[in-house]
C-alpha cells in the first residue's frame, strides 16, 4: 500500500511566522500535490510537482511556496502564516491519472 | 472558475436502496474522472475512475456512468450502506497537466438504517 505521511496532525501558529508542511511518499510516485480543504470549497490545488525540482502553481498559490529536493519528499512552505491560511492541508501522490492521488491524512493549521 | 460541480451539498438515502451523486464538469478536454470519499479528519480515499473514452466502470457496490454529451458523471452505490455516509469529492484531470485534479465541492452522502 502507497503511504503518504504528512508529518503533523495539528499545528497553531503565530501571525507572520514562516511555516513548514512536510510531506514524504514511499511509492516512488513521480507527481506530487498540495491542496487545501475549506467548508462550502471542497479542494483546491495550491502547488504540484511531477519531477525532483520541478513545480508548477496550482489554482492558489499566493502566499505559499514549495520545495521538492528529493523524489520523495515534497514541502509546502507559508512565507508569513496569516489568519486566512488558517485550513485542512492535503498532500498526496500519484503515479498516473487512472490510479487516482493517494493523500495523506492532512494535516490541520490554525493561525492566530 | 470551477471547472468541477456538485450542485448538491447534501443527500440521504435509506440503507439498502442506491444512492446517485451528480457531477457536472465544463471542459471537454478532461481526460480522467475520480470519485473520492472522505471521512472526518482523514485525506480523502480513492474510490473509482473512468476514462474519458469510456461510458461506465463497474466496481463491487460501485458504478460511475460518464455522459460525454452533457459534461456529467454519476456515481451509483447500490446497496447502500450506513458505511458509506461520508463526504464524496467528483474530480476532473487533464494528461497535460501533470494529473493535477480539479475538485468539486462535495456532496455530504448520510445513509440511514
Amino acid at each position: 500500500d502507497v503511504k503518504v505521511t504528512q508529518s503533523s496532525r495539528y499545528l497553531v501558529k503565530r501571525t507572520g511566522e514562516k511555516v513548514f508542511l512536510e510531506c514524504v511518499q514511499d511509492m516512488d510516485h513521480e507527481n506530487m500535490f498540495w491542496y487545501r480543504q475549506d467548508p462550502g470549497l471542497g479542494l483546491r490545488l495550491i502547488y504540484f510537482s511531477y519531477d525532483v525540482k520541478m513545480k508548477e502553481k496550482g489554482d492558489i498559490p499566493e502566499g505559499y511556496s514549495v520545495s521538492r529536493e528529493k523524489k520523495e519528499r515534497f514541502s509546502l512552505i507559508l512565507e508569513s502564516a496569516s489568519t486566512n491560511q488558517t485550513s485542512m492541508y492535503l498532500c498526496a501522490s500519484s503515479l498516473d491519472g487512472m490510479q487516482g492521488y493517494t493523500f495523506g491524512s492532512g494535516t490541520r493549521l490554525t493561525v492566530v | 472558475d470551477q471547472q468541477v460541480k456538485q450542485n448538491s451539498p447534501s443527500l440521504s438515502v435509506q440503507e439498502g436502496r442506491i444512492s446517485i451523486l451528480n457531477c457536472d464538469y465544463t471542459n471537454s478536454m478532461f481526460d480522467y474522472f475520480l470519485w473520492y470519499k472522505k471521512y472526518p479528519a482523514e485525506g480523502p480515499t480513492f474510490l473509482i475512475s473512468i476514462s474519458s473514452i469510456k461510458d461506465k466502470n463497474e466496481d463491487g457496490r460501485f458504478t460511475v456512468f460518464l455522459n460525454k454529451s452533457a459534461k456529467h458523471l454519476s456515481l451509483h452505490i447500490v446497496p447502500s450502506q450506513p458505511g458509506d455516509s461520508a463526504v464524496y469529492f467528483c474530480a476532473a484531470s487533464l494528461v497535460d497537466s501533470g494529473y493535477a485534479l480539479n475538485f468539486g465541492k462535495g456532496t455530504s452522502l448520510l445513509v440511514t438504517p
